[in-house]
């Protein structure tokens, strides 16, 4: 059985502060995609990142950053400089590989709405 | 940039009818799914689709739901009749490889 929880339900900050999303998983699976999707007011979900359960190599793109501990299972994801437009829900989702019989089926976090102010 | 688009936005139908919600997956797409999200709640995996067959489905997709895919590019999510608890946005996604693009939704509210 797969899990991901995601134990805040929101996180308030002021524009330009930084913020961390924590995202803590469970699979039998050995090999697995987690992945992060933000949800904005409007309602559609837009997907931000993936990393394979095979590279733990952390990574920055513009001012998105993750940090991946198979370790710890966790997965989580930090938005740099907050903006406005940040402000929506972001989901953490996991599911397996191609091997495996969780592929293709997402497994979802409950979300954490993140609420930026200026 | 191709997009998943789905139709209607917002359908409402009375408790114990049939609705079909419409999607049209990213064309060079070969996966197809359905999931569902209860207001306020975590987005919930219905079924998968692959060559023209399902793939997988969860607990929640019963006899009362089906999919098909009745052209080259449309893939439909029937529900046969409606009950409350059916209330909820449905959001198609398709895929090619491992990252799932998800459409707007359809917002269905069965009364």
């Amino acid at each position: 059985a797969q899990k991901v929880t995601q134990a805040q339900t929101e996180i308030s900050v002021v524009e330009k502060e930084d913020v961390t999303l924590d995202c803590v998983y469970e699979t039998r699976d050995t090999t697995y995609y987690l992945f992060w999707y933000k949800q904005p007011p409007s309602g559609e979900l837009v997907f931000l990142i993936r990393r394979n359960s095979f590279d733990e190599q952390n990574e920055i793109s513009g001012r998105y950053s993750w940090n991946f501990q198979k370790s710890t299972s966790s997965f989580n994801f930090t938005i740099t400089a907050s903006q406005v437009v940040d402000s929506a829900v972001y989901f953490c989702a996991l599911s397996g590989t191609l091997t495996t019989d969780s592929w293709g089926k997402l497994q979802f976090g409950a979300g954490t709405q993140v609420v930026v102010t200026p | 940039e191709p997009e998943v688009t789905q139709t209607p936005s917002h359908q409402v139908t009375q408790m114990g009818q049939e609705v079909i919600l419409r999607c049209v997956p990213i064309s060079n797409h070969l996966y197809f799914y359905w999931y569902r999200q209860i207001l306020g709640q975590k987005v919930e995996f219905l079924v998968s689709f692959y060559n023209n067959e399902i793939s997988e489905k969860s607990e929640i997709f019963d006899d009362q739901f089906s999919v098909e895919r009745p052209d080259g590019s449309n893939f439909t999510l029937k529900i046969r009749s409606t009950k409350l608890e059916d209330s909820a946005m449905y959001f198609c996604a398709s895929s090619v490889g491992f990252e799932q693009y998800f459409g707007p939704g359809t917002r269905l509210t069965v009364t």
